[in-house]
Order: C-alpha cells, then sequence, then structure tokens
C-alpha cells in the first residue's frame, strides 16, 4: 500500500500570501496525484489531478507540481475561502486507492 | 447539474447490518467507476470501495473485505453499499464519489453518517 506523508500537518498564513503544501509518496506513483480541499461539513473537492492539472472552475491561484514521490500543492496568494484542510491522493497503485492525512491550512 | 445524495446512514449496534445508497441526477452512471469513501469523525479521507462500469469488477479496502459489498443498479442510477458485520470503528460519514477517468474524485455526495455503538 502506497502511504502518502503530508506535511506541515497545520499550516499558519495571513490572506495574500503564498502558500506551500508538501506531499510524500512511500513509492513512486509517476505524476498519478491529486489534490483535494475540504471545508467544515462539506465534502472534499477535487482541486489538481495528475500532479499538476487544475480540475474544472479551480482558480489559476491553485497550482501544482512534482513526479514519482515529491510533490507540492501552492496557492500564490491566499484568499480567505482558502482556508480548509487538503488532502493529497494516489491513483498509481491500486486497491486501495489511498490519501494523506490532511494539511489544516489556517489563518495566522 | 451532476449530483449525488446519500442515504441509508444511521446508528446501528456492533456487529449490526446497514444499507447505504447514492442516488444520482444530472448523468448516467453506466459509464463511470463509482467509489464510497469514509471519512471518521476529525479524521482523513478513507477510499472503502469501488466498483467498475458494468459492476463486473468490485474492489475493496483490507478492512472491509467480507464484511462490505459495493453494488448498482444503473436503471435506477444508484449505487450501495451493503455493510455487514459493523464495527465501532467503521463509524464515520460515508461519501459516494464518481470517479472522473483519468483525474481522480470528480464529483462527491454531502455524505451519510454510520454511527456504529451499543
Amino acid at each position: 500500500e502506497v502511504v502518502l506523508t503530508q506535511s506541515p500537518a497545520t499550516l499558519s498564513l495571513s490572506p495574500g500570501e503564498r502558500a506551500t503544501l508538501s506531499c510524500r509518496a512511500s513509492q513512486s506513483v509517476g505524476n498519478y496525484l491529486a489534490w483535494y480541499q475540504q471545508k467544515p461539513g462539506q465534502a472534499p473537492r477535487l482541486l489538481i489531478y495528475d500532479a499538476s492539472n487544475r480540475a474544472t472552475d479551480i482558480p489559476a491561484r491553485f497550482s501544482g507540481s512534482g513526479s514519482g514521490t515529491d510533490f507540492t500543492l501552492t496557492i500564490s496568494s491566499l484568499e480567505p475561502e482558502d482556508f480548509a484542510i487538503y488532502y493529497c491522493q494516489q491513483r498509481s497503485d491500486w486497491p486501495p486507492y489511498t490519501f494523506g492525512q490532511g494539511t489544516k491550512l489556517e489563518i495566522k | 447539474e451532476v449530483q449525488l445524495v446519500e442515504s441509508g446512514g444511521a446508528l446501528v449496534q456492533p456487529g449490526g447490518s446497514l444499507r447505504l445508497s447514492c442516488a444520482a441526477s444530472g448523468f448516467s452512471i453506466n459509464y463511470y467507476w463509482m467509489s464510497w469513501v469514509r471519512q471518521a469523525p476529525g479524521k482523513g479521507l478513507e477510499w472503502v470501495a469501488n466498483i467498475q462500469p458494468g459492476g463486473s469488477g468490485t474492489f475493496y479496502v483490507d478492512s472491509v473485505k467480507g464484511r462490505f459489498t459495493v453494488s448498482r443498479d444503473d436503471a435506477k442510477n444508484s449505487l450501495y453499499l451493503q455493510m455487514n458485520s459493523l464495527r465501532a470503528e467503521d463509524t464515520a460519514v460515508y461519501y459516494c464519489s464518481r470517479e472522473t477517468t483519468g483525474e481522480g474524485f470528480g464529483f462527491w455526495g454531502q455524505g451519510t453518517l454510520v454511527t456504529v455503538s451499543s
């Protein structure tokens, strides 16, 4: 099973700042990595697929990079609505699909 | 508009059974892999099971194999999860999700809460 480790667990930033979230895989997943955003009481929302492709209607301030075992989600300039929990997920080696444990992005 | 609406969540005793349903609208599930993903209270996401178009292939996370069964009724445009021998650790919000080929879990329902407790 592919284990995904996200860091940091919590990231405290202010609106307008740049956010950089990390996801590391226990083995290569190629570029088969996605990122999701989840707000309290809501279902997750797909942001990025295949490491660097924005999903439909996702703003350009969200970008993804990486391949193999190391991946990054960058939010170029934080908007108030971006404070949420972010999860990475791999679809390279399944079953099972696996998720990271999440990074909570909170307002500083 | 694509919509997924889960139902069937409840409080159930350990060892009990429950059947979750997911009604899809705005698209036909015929063509899609469909998944169940769960989230224990205050915890992260865990993929549970999926089923391929046509229903001939089903896959599960190890912790539910032999206890849970995923199925689909394309005529009713619905997905199901039969859960038997429930344990406390199955307590979670269960989400139905449509897998978008080549992308990931592109659409999600709002979730239904399953609580396993005596």
